[in-house]
């Protein structure tokens, strides 16, 4: 099956811009989504498609994509946004429907 | 509001089964693909299946193929995952995940439930 790699973790100085990068050959056909994910909660959908935030979502996160490269970008990142991200995106090996990214824990300082 | 509830966890022995239910409400259930999504202690997000509106079209990780089984009861507003032959590896938070479409492939997960805690060991 596809895979998708993250950088294990980033740190953002509080109200500074982070991107987190999310690489896989399934990228080049599919869009990725990403999700939120706090200590001992369930995930949240941040961003789907090409740049779309479900209701609810600030505007500081977007997210872009090139080749085989999707980012999510967190512009002016606030406490609250310290937590883990996985991007996840269709499977591109025909075997699998859904294939989730390996993780990446934001800390804001 | 959208909710979805997951039960039927708990502590199982290697290669025993166990039945996952989410009962889904605050929306048309029956408009809407479902998913199971699990999570090891520690570790990340994997999906695990997937069931479209009519059940007509299923998907699995090769992990779980063979061994678990989806299912939907839309008068019922309820999706099941019928886990066999359990391993220790299978141990993880289950979360039911709604699609954004009706079909599979979809599209995304806009709800999640707060999952319901598998543990298989002897």
């Amino acid at each position: 099956s596809s895979e998708l790699t993250q950088d294990p973790a980033v740190s953002v100085a509080l109200g500074q811009t982070v991107r987190i990068t999310c690489q896989g050959d399934s990228l080049r056909s599919y869009y990725a989504s990403w999700y939120q994910q706090k200590p001992g909660q369930a995930p949240v959908l941040v961003i789907y498609g090409k740049n779309n935030r479900p209701s609810g979502i600030p505007d500081r996160f977007s997210g872009s994509s090139s080749g085989n490269t999707a980012s999510l970008t967190i512009t002016g990142a606030q406490a609250e946004d310290e937590a883990d991200y996985y991007c996840n995106s269709r499977d591109s090996s025909g075997n699998h429907f859904y294939v989730f990214g390996t993780g990446t824990k934001v800390t804001v300082l | 509001e959208v909710q979805l509830v997951e039960s039927g966890g708990g502590l199982v022995q290697p290669g025993r089964s166990l039945r996952l239910s989410c009962a889904a409400s605050g929306f048309t259930f029956d408009d809407y693909a479902m998913h199971w999504v699990r999570q090891a202690p520690g570790k990340g997000l994997e999906w695990v299946s997937g069931i479209s509106w009519n059940s007509g079209s299923i998907g699995y990780a090769d992990s779980v193929k063979g061994r678990f089984t989806i299912s939907r009861d839309n008068a019922k507003n309820s999706l099941y995952l019928q886990m066999n032959s359990l391993r220790a590896e299978d141990t993880a938070l289950y979360y039911c995940a709604k699609d954004m479409t009706m079909e599979l492939p979809g599209r995304d997960f806009d709800y999640w439930g707060q999952g319901t805690l598998v543990t298989v060991s002897s």
